[in-house]
């Protein structure tokens, strides 16, 4: 069974401030997506990396993919209140006619203004 | 496009009563997930189709549980009898490959079961 750890599991910061959060696995991912979950809606995808040092901008977001395709963080810089929400990781493998994902248990943001 | 419908949206219903959850997922899209999420054991994958066809269901927890995919715009999930421990936001996903061979999972907005 491949699990991902995510770290932290809460976090709630100030405006304007930084932060990271981390997905850590001991299993090999064909790629990595980082979802961002709002209260009554399902997760929403932000980014897919695919390639070992692989790094993605979306904005204030960046991701990154470890070299060995097993960990990934997302850095946020300067968080605004609407960055407020349930940040999910999930490594995909390709199974039978399409791709699973095995999900983090995610980290619960709040950025209070 | 209107995204994946999933309903109802929310469901109460009595310990042994038989639960229906229905999704649609996005036209054009070939592959189906079902998911459920708690806050003790996060966001599990249930069951895949893909064509229709299921193709795994080892995270169906018991017999309980049922799903079909009667053709490529419905699915259901069942559950019966139901249990309190069956409590959890049940969402549907879809999706498709793209050119670049990779796909992205679009998710429905789940249908929040409390069974009591």
């Amino acid at each position: 069974t491949q699990l991902l750890e995510q770290s932290p599991q809460f976090l709630s910061i100030q405006e304007g401030e930084n932060l990271t959060v981390y997905c850590n696995s001991s299993s090999v991912f064909s790629s990595l997506q980082w979802y961002r979950q709002e209260p009554g809606e399902g997760p929403v995808l932000l980014v897919t990396v695919v390639t070992g040092g692989e790094v993605k901008k979306l904005k204030r977001l960046t991701f990154q993919f470890g070299d060995a395709r097993k960990d990934s963080s997302l850095h946020i810089t300067a968080a605004q209140p609407g960055d407020t929400g349930l940040y999910l990781c999930a490594g995909a493998a390709w199974g039978a006619g399409s791709y699973q994902l095995t999900f983090g248990k995610g980290t619960k943001l709040s950025v209070i203004p | 496009d209107a995204g994946v419908i999933q309903s109802p949206r929310h469901e109460v219903t009595e310990m042994g009563q038989e639960v229906t959850l229905r999704c649609k997922p996005i036209s054009g899209h070939n592959s189906l997930f079902w998911y459920r999420q708690t806050m003790m054991r996060g966001l599990e994958l249930l069951i895949y189709f893909n064509n229709n066809v299921p193709i795994d269901d080892s995270g169906m927890p018991e017999d309980r549980f049922s799903a079909k995919m009667p053709n490529a715009s419905f699915s259901t999930l069942k559950i019966q009898p139901s249990e309190p421990r069956d409590s959890a936001v049940y969402f549907c996903a879809s999706s498709r490959i793209n050119l670049a061979g990779w796909e992205t999972q679009y998710f429905g907005p789940g249908t929040r079961l409390l069974v009591l």
